[in-house]
């Protein structure tokens, strides 16, 4: 089972909104809506931001949406803030024996 | 306060065995399924192994399937990796993470602080 693939790094200004793509395959991404994204922030422990493609756990911003189409999933940070320079990782079930993966992770920079 | 607490890392020699534990506060642990996922210094998440709330499922990376076996004990409220036969490229931070169950979600709500498993001579 390969990793899910993202954009090494997106950046982004204050204020403005940056979208992280997160693609697999209809093994996973296309065939299932159980994507989820994870922030990680440096020595840190990751901490769940999206479940489900779009849902937002308790305690979570509204300026982090998720979508899905096809094999693709995104995640969209809107408003960019300084604290939302971190890691951020996707994961999908697979219908494949492993059960789950992640991608390979990307790091957001604010400008 | 939910809480998960690894211990057990450190450092091993190549072909050595290492168990990592994973106690459980603040919540139901007998009704969660639970993971271990791994980062090696420097890359990205990988998942290693999961086991339901009863250990009636278990699964495992392709990566480390036949060398560590997942267990845990909910009257201890404990999860379990015993990690054999290590390789250098084992060399992770790992981490204990709580199957999103309450929320219906294929996702890890809850992890641990991680436990640092060196593997080298």
């Amino acid at each position: 089972q390969s990793a899910l693939t993202q954009p090494a790094s997106v950046s982004g200004s204050p204020g403005q909104s940056i979208t992280i793509s997160c693609t697999g395959t209809s093994s996973d991404v296309g065939g299932y809506n159980y994507v989820s994204w994870y922030q990680q922030h440096p020595g840190k422990a990751p901490k769940l931001m999206i479940y489900d493609v779009s849902n937002r756990p308790s305690g979570v911003s509204n300026r982090f949406s998720g979508s899905k189409s096809g094999n693709t999933a995104s995640l969209t940070i809107s408003g960019l803030q300084a604290e939302d320079e971190a890691d951020y990782y996707c994961s999908s079930y697979t219908s494949s024996s492993t059960l789950r993966v992640f991608g390979t992770g990307t790091k957001v920079t604010v400008l | 306060e939910v809480q998960l607490v690894e211990s057990g890392g450190g450092l091993v020699k190549p072909g050595g065995s290492l168990r990592l534990s994973c106690a459980a506060s603040g919540f139901t642990f007998s009704s969660y399924s639970m993971n271990w996922v791994r980062q090696a210094p420097g890359k990205g998440l990988e998942w290693v192994s999961s086991i339901s709330s009863s250990s009636s499922y278990i699964y495992y990376a392709d990566s480390v399937k036949g060398r560590f076996t997942i267990s845990r004990d909910n009257a201890k409220n404990s999860l379990y990796l015993q990690m054999n036969s290590l390789r250098a490229e084992d060399t992770a931070v790992y981490y204990c993470a709580r199957e999103a169950t309450a929320i219906g979600a294929y996702a890890f709500d809850i992890w641990g602080q991680g436990t640092m498993v060196t593997v080298s001579s």
